[in-house]
């Protein structure tokens, strides 16, 4: 059964840093692409971050660009989302889903981990 | 950026009803379509790849059409645990893009 379950979210000032990870299993981890979303209260879906299938290739949204970095362990079959100079409007549930080899829609989605930045 | 354009942003109806959703994209996407269902405090689920390929174990009441910039989400018999919202995205370009949302509740 594939499973991904992201860890990590929390409180954090603007201008902080927090590391997302999403612990996958069920599938050969490596081969996949992997994306962030997230969700902003009361908001639609965005797309923050994707990963290539071992990592070759990433691609951000201009909203997060220079100060979000996703990043992969494929020994350890996790996802990460190191997240610095974090601004109030980051705040949102960050979704960890898992995508196909080449296209990039998403079959598998974490319940979830919220980010809230506030002073 | 593909804007992808989504209406109605909300809607009611009964059970049994056929529900239809359209997702417009500001360019040709072909059919890099996808179709999600979030229902309220869960994670979106993956309902129709492709445009109109039903994803494994989706109930055949889901079926999604189109091509190049207007695609269409239907249900054909709505049931009580269709509620929440729906969502499609384009996966032809990068950035990926999501259409706002059509929050769908019983009547």
């Amino acid at each position: 059964e594939v499973q991904v379950l992201e860890s990590g979210g929390g409180l954090v000032q603007p201008g902080g840093s927090l590391r997302l990870s999403c612990a996958a299993s069920g599938f050969t981890f490596s081969t996949y692409a992997m994306g962030w979303v997230r969700q902003a209260p009361g908001k639609g879906l965005e797309w923050v971050s994707v990963i290539s299938g071992s990592g070759g290739s990433t691609h951000y949204a201009d909203s997060v660009k220079g100060r979000f970095t996703i990043s992969r362990d494929d020994s350890k079959n996790t996802l990460y989302l190191q997240m610095n100079s974090l601004r109030v409007e980051d705040t949102a549930i960050y979704y960890c889903a898992k995508g196909l080899r080449i296209s990039l829609y998403f079959d598998y989605w974490g319940q979830g981990t919220l980010v809230t930045v506030s002073s | 950026d593909i804007q992808m354009t989504q209406s109605p942003s909300s809607l009611s109806a009964s059970i049994g009803d056929r529900v239809t959703i359209t997702c417009q994209a500001s360019q040709d996407i072909t059919n890099y379509l996808s179709w999600y269902h979030q229902k309220p405090g869960k994670a979106p689920k993956l309902l129709i790849f492709d445009a109109s390929n039903l994803e494994t174990g989706v109930p055949s009441r889901f079926s999604g059409s189109g091509s190049g910039t207007d695609f269409t989400f239907t249900i054909s018999s709505l049931q009580p645990e269709d509620i929440g919202t729906y969502y499609c995205q384009q996966y032809d370009n990068l950035p990926l893009t999501f259409g706002g949302g059509t929050k769908v509740d019983i009547k």
